[in-house]
């Protein structure tokens, strides 16, 4: 079926770096991304999120980056901090009009000082 | 403001038993969600509320799980009799706006673990 996967599971950076976390799609019809973060005990908190209109968006630190021809999204991390140290998930609205996510299997950022 | 709260945060049951997880959605949100994440997969849609009337209810695995939402308020989840594939974390979301679009909050999930 479709689905969204990560190609890093594990992600280590050190203080002040830039973080590039990556995910790859594989339903062509979806037409909204977000990326969650969730802290150890903690629920999935939205991060950005990107249509596929766009191919880019920038927040605060953050930057999604979507390639709809290879099917790829992308979140990058400036500067990162041990703030940032967190699992990483794409997530990717399948069709309709309400959240029904599919997400990936996420990727563990660790930042060290 | 209170956010999406879940009790219980952890529950240890015997195969076979019952459990009902209870999710508080935020104040006003009509749309709530569960979502759940059993060890070593992604995190997966079990099925969405617009109030009180399920709109999707295609990702609930099978009819030993049962949600509710009387009053449109808060919803429970029981699973009845539990196996040990239930196990693990079972998240609750909610929005404002039914539209893809507008900020889904998800509680810090209910862990249950079946032995």
């Amino acid at each position: 079926g479709e689905s969204v996967g990560l190609h890093l599971p594990t992600l280590s950076v050190q203080e002040g770096d830039n973080s590039i976390i990556n995910c790859a799609y594989s339903n062509s019809a979806s037409d909204y991304f977000i990326w969650y973060k969730q802290e150890s005990g903690k629920g999935p908190q939205f991060i950005i999120d990107i249509r596929s209109n766009m191919d880019k968006r920038q927040g605060q630190r953050v930057t999604v980056l979507l390639n709809k021809t290879v099917k790829h999204l992308s979140l990058q991390i400036a500067a990162t901090q041990p703030g940032d140290s967190a699992v990483y998930f794409c997530a990717e609205n399948s069709g309709g009009s309400n959240y029904k996510l599919t997400f990936g299997k996420g990727t563990l950022l660790t930042v060290n000082p | 403001e209170a956010g999406v709260t879940q009790f219980p945060s952890h529950s240890v049951i015997e195969k076979g038993q019952t459990v009902t997880l209870r999710c508080d959605p935020i104040s006003g949100h009509d749309n709530l969600y569960w979502y759940r994440r059993v060890m070593g997969k992604e995190i997966k849609f079990l099925l969405h509320f617009v109030k009180e009337s399920k709109q999707d209810e295609s990702g609930m695995p099978n009819n030993r799980f049962l949600a509710e939402r009387t009053g449109g308020t808060y919803s429970t989840l029981k699973v009845q009799p539990a196996e040990l594939e239930d196990s693990g974390v079972y998240f609750c979301a909610s929005s404002q706006l039914y539209l893809a679009g507008g900020e889904l909050f998800f509680g810090e999930g209910s862990r249950l673990t079946v032995l």
